[in-house]
């Protein structure tokens, strides 16, 4: 079945430096989602990108979608003690099916 | 709206002792689901339902039982704890399965 690959698993940053964490699928995703799960919480959405080539912003985070829709990427402008956590990207395993969380990155910033 | 939630919030069992993890939610969605986190293994799918009366098998389902009465809720059974099931237990809902996914606020299993 697809697999979503996450890398890197970890990052330790200095608050203020730059954050990108990337997301690979093994077929082509008709969307995806990402999420942030803070420590001792819960996931909770992000964004979606449904478009080949998309790129959204929300604040300093800049959200990609590829060309051939098998890789996104998260990028953090600037990163600050709030964005510690894990962020998982998910996609739909073909069609209209569950998705299909990647393992996530843990962000750790270090002030 | 209380959106998802999740009782109870921490429960220990001793294995062979059966036990149901309750997820409720107040949106009118169609679609809900259960994950299990592990460390290091992120979210991964236990049973899922597009709707009343239906579901389904994800990644993980053995040990795991599901049901799906009403709209609103969707219990988590475990007929036999094994230490292998100690984990955190997310519930989700969307509208639709390729929805934003709203989850509850968890249930930290321990088997010993």
């Amino acid at each position: 079945g697809q697999q979503v690959m996450q890398i890197p698993q970890y990052q330790h940053v200095q608050e203020g430096e730059d954050f990108t964490t990337y997301c690979n699928s093994s077929t082509t995703l008709s969307n995806i989602q990402w999420y942030k799960q803070r420590p001792g919480g819960h996931p909770v959405f992000l964004i979606q990108l449904v478009k080949s080539g998309e790129v959204k912003k929300q604040k300093r985070l800049t959200f990609q979608f590829g060309e051939a829709k098998k890789n996104s990427s998260l990028h953090i402008t600037a990163t600050q003690t709030t964005d510690v956590g894990t962020y998982f990207c998910a996609g739909p395993q073909s069609g209209n099916t569950p998705l299909v969380f990647g393992k996530g990155t843990r962000l750790s910033v270090i002030a | 709206n209380a959106g998802v939630t999740q009782t109870p919030k921490f429960q220990v069992l001793k294995t062979g002792q059966s036990m149901t993890l309750q997820c409720a939610q107040d949106m009118n969605h169609e679609y809900m689901s259960w994950y299990r986190q592990d460390p290091g293994m992120g979210l991964r799918l236990i049973h899922y339902s597009v709707g009343a009366g239906i579901t389904d098998q994800g990644e993980v389902p053995n040990g795991y039982n599901v049901s799906r009465s009403t709209t609103e809720d969707f219990p988590l059974r475990l007929l036999s704890a094994a230490p292998s099931q100690t984990s955190v237990y997310f519930c989700a809902s969307s509208p639709r399965v390729l929805d934003e996914q709203y989850f509850g606020p968890g249930t930290r299993l321990t088997v010993t």
